[in-house]
């Protein structure tokens, strides 16, 4: 069955960095987009960022573009998100999402259980 | 930021029906597939309607998914206690190539 684990989120001062992983498993993981959605206590969903199959193209919201950095290793099946510059606003629950296809078409098919990050001083 | 609008809250009896609507532009619910996501509190989403309207192994066919035009909609029916969750729909921006969500609906199950 599909797995996606999601780790290396903690508590972070304003300012610092932190890079997110996500491990994928029962699935060809080269063959699919994969997404990074955050959820705020208490808010709705935000879509952050998107790597096709063969990372050739990535995109991100314009609220995290520049500070993160989505990457893939296909031989390893995992995506990663570096986060620098991180802001109080950045805390939140990590989803990594596997895409139902190759490129983004908008169907988040499968997700991870959350990874917190919590920016404070 | 760009959402899909969703009405905050949705009501009904068990056994009754609801509907969630889905609200977005020609480049996003106009052009690309809808998706529509269960989420209790505390947990990961859950797919429930990929593709508009087509539904996973393991969803029961109480729930449904359409889209016309730029607005799609999740309806439940033969509501039970079980259903109360958040639901959110998604989908893909094709002119600004992001990912969208809406803010979200709270099911209450009378």
């Amino acid at each position: 069955q599909v797995q996606l684990v999601e780790s290396g989120g903690g508590v972070v001062q304003p300012g610092g960095s932190l890079r997110l992983s996500c491990a994928a498993s029962g699935f060809t993981f080269s063959n699919y987009g994969m997404h990074w959605v955050r959820q705020a206590p208490g808010k709705g969903l935000e879509w952050l960022t998107f790597i096709r199959y063969d990372g050739s193209n990535k995109y991100y919201a314009d609220s995290v573009k520049v500070r993160f950095t989505i990457s893939r290793d296909n031989s390893k099946k995992m995506v990663y998100l570096q986060m620098n510059s991180l802001r109080t606003e950045d805390t939140a629950v990590y989803f990594c999402a596997k895409d139902l296809r190759s490129y983004g078409s908008g169907n988040f098919e499968y997700w991870g259980q959350g990874t917190l990050v919590s920016v404070s001083s | 930021q760009i959402v899909l609008t969703q009405p905050p809250s949705v009501s009904a009896a068990p056994g009754q029906m609801v509907t969630i609507s889905c609200s977005g532009s020609s480049s996003n619910v106009g052009t690309h597939s809808v998706s529509w996501f269960q989420q209790f509190p505390g947990k990961a989403p859950k797919l429930v309607i990929y593709d508009n309207s087509k539904r996973p192994s393991g969803i029961p066919d109480r729930f449904s998914g359409s889209k016309s035009g730029t607005s799609a909609t999740l309806g439940i029916t033969g509501l039970q206690t079980g259903d109360e969750a958040d639901y959110y729909c998604g989908t893909w921006d094709t002119r600004l190539n992001i990912g969208l969500f809406g803010g979200g609906t709270k099911v209450t199950v009378l």
